[in-house]
C-alpha cells in the first residue's frame, strides 16, 4: 500500500511533557487509525476515526480525523515512561490499510 | 485463539534457503493480511485474504513469494530461495468483516522476525 506522510520521523519526550505527531496522504481515507509499537511486538491499536472531523479521546490519548480526510494528528498528554515505542499511522479504504513510516518516542535522558 | 498467532517468533536461514511462515488468525476472523516491516521502516502491505481467496497480492515483492490460506483459518507465506533483502519482519493481521461494530478493527500478531544470511 501507499506509505503516508508521518511526522516527525523521531521525539525525544521528557515525562510530563504533551507529544504530537501526525500524517497527511494525497489519498482519501475512510478510516484513520492510529497503532503503537514495542520492541518485539505488533502494533496494538489505540485510537480508531470514522467520520471526518471526528476528535476521539482514549485516556491521555486525543486524535482527530481531518476534515480534508487526508490528514490526521495524535496527542498524547503528560507523557510517561511507557509512552516510549513507535507510533504508526494508518488510514484505511476498504479492506485495506496503508501505514506511515512511523514515529519513534524515546525518553530524553 | 485470544490474539493473532505467528511461528515461527525467530528464524534464521541461509541465502537460497526456502523459508514458511505460519499465522493462526483470530478464530472466527474471516480477513487476513500479511505484512512486512524492514528495520526502521513501516508496514509494507503484501497480501490479503478473505476466506481462502486471495482478492490482493498485488504487495507481494516478486514471484519469490506466495501465501495460501486453508479452511478460512490458517495461512502460510512462503519465501522461495531467499535473498538477503528479506531480511525483515512478517506481521499478520486478522479483521472480524462479519461484525459491523468491530469491522475495521485489525488486530496484528506479534510477528515472525525473518534473518537471511
Amino acid at each position: 500500500g501507499q506509505q503516508l506522510n508521518q511526522s516527525p520521523q523521531s521525539m525525544f519526550i521528557q515525562e510530563g511533557e504533551d507529544v504530537s505527531m501526525n500524517c497527511t496522504s494525497s489519498s482519501i481515507f475512510n478510516t484513520w487509525l492510529w497503532y503503537k509499537q514495542d520492541p518485539g511486538e505488533g502494533p496494538v491499536l489505540l485510537i480508531a476515526l470514522y467520520k471526518a472531523g471526528e476528535l476521539t479521546s482514549n485516556g491521555r490519548l486525543t486524535a482527530q480525523f481531518g476534515i480534508t480526510r487526508k490528514d490526521s494528528f495524535l496527542n498524547i498528554s503528560a507523557s510517561i515512561p511507557s509512552d516510549v515505542g513507535i507510533y504508526f499511522c494508518a488510514g484505511q479504504r476498504d479492506y485495506k490499510l496503508s501505514f506511515g513510516a512511523g514515529t519513534t518516542v524515546t525518553v530524553r535522558a | 485463539g485470544a490474539g493473532v498467532s505467528q511461528s515461527p517468533s525467530n528464524k534464521v536461514t541461509e541465502k537460497g534457503k526456502d523459508v514458511e511462515l505460519r499465522c493462526d488468525p483470530i478464530s472466527g476472523h474471516t480477513a487476513l493480511y500479511w505484512y512486512r516491516q524492514s528495520l526502521g521502516q513501516g508496514l509494507e502491505f503484501l497480501i490479503y485474504f478473505q476466506g481462502n481467496s486471495a482478492p490482493d497480492k498485488s504487495g507481494l515483492p516478486s514471484d519469490r513469494f506466495s501465501a495460501e490460506r486453508t479452511g478460512g483459518s490458517v495461512s502460510t507465506l512462503t519465501i522461495q530461495r531467499t535473498q538477503q533483502e528479506d531480511s525483515a519482519v512478517y506481521l499478520c493481521a486478522s479483521r472480524d468483516t462479519s461484525d459491523p461494530g468491530s469491522g475495521n478493527t485489525i488486530y496484528f500478531g506479534e510477528g515472525s522476525w525473518l534473518t537471511v544470511v
